[in-house]
């Protein structure tokens, strides 16, 4: 099991839904991400937290909102998406800012917009 | 901009028989290169990190190599729980928002049969 626990595992959701993913890990990390995969495209990252502040926001649209409120958890709020936001979204966290000894990823939340 | 290409795209292996994964980069400075292995619906796993040309890491029957424009990933004589998209990733050495980005290619989706 990874150290990285993401909820819920699979959401379909209208575009006029509001719906919210889960972040936690308990590894000690400082930093928490989010990241967008879909297929045939690299990861792209969405969000940046260390030590619980926001030090990157990569032009994310504003339909999607970070929210971290303690070092071990992180969350995705969702509201109004668009069916191109189906993707899998994956949260990581790693023990410096940069990143530099790797990321622990969770296993992702697979989103489908109908 | 830091860029990342991962050849082939999709790789299939007969069991034992050897081969090497490819990525190239361009990076302002390389802080670090990363591997990661991911299997289907679920996230990255971390593998290696390589820091300067010459450098080589290797875990059961993955090899790493880094070069000063390519890393490798060697996979001598593959079983099929091998088979993963193996991704890569590199880490400049600065960048201006304090927080240093990690690029990703795309992957090489590796098969082996048996």
């Amino acid at each position: 099991e990874t150290g990285v626990t993401q909820t819920p595992r699979h959401l379909v959701m209208g575009m006029t839904n509001k719906k919210s993913l889960k972040c936690e890990q308990h590894l000690g990390h400082n930093a928490m991400y989010w990241y967008k995969q879909s297929a045939k495209k690299p990861l792209e990252l969405m969000f940046v937290y260390n030590f619980k502040e926001q030090t990157e926001n990569n032009s994310v649209p504003s339909r999607f909102s970070p929210e971290c409120p303690n070092s071990s958890h992180l969350f995705l709020h969702l509201h109004t998406l668009q069916p191109e936001d189906s993707a899998l979204y994956l949260c990581a966290s790693s023990q410096d800012g940069g990143g530099g000894y790797g990321y622990t990823f969770g296993s992702g939340t697979r989103l489908t917009v109908v | 901009e830091d860029q990342v290409t991962q050849s082939p795209e999709a790789l299939r292996l007969q069991e034992g028989e050897s081969s090497s994964l490819n990525c190239s980069y361009t990076v302002s400075g390389l802080r670090g290169l990363f591997w990661y292995r991911q299997d289907p619906g679920k996230g990255p796993e971390f593998l290696f990190t390589l820091y300067s040309a010459g450098e080589e890491k290797e875990k059961e029957r993955l090899k790493a190599t880094l070069t000063k424009k390519e890393s490798f990933l060697h996979i001598t004589a593959p079983k099929p729980e091998d088979s993963a998209t193996y991704l890569c990733a590199v880490q400049p050495l600065m960048n201006s928002g304090g927080y240093q980005k990690v690029t990703f290619g795309t992957g090489t989706k590796l098969q082996v049969i048996p």
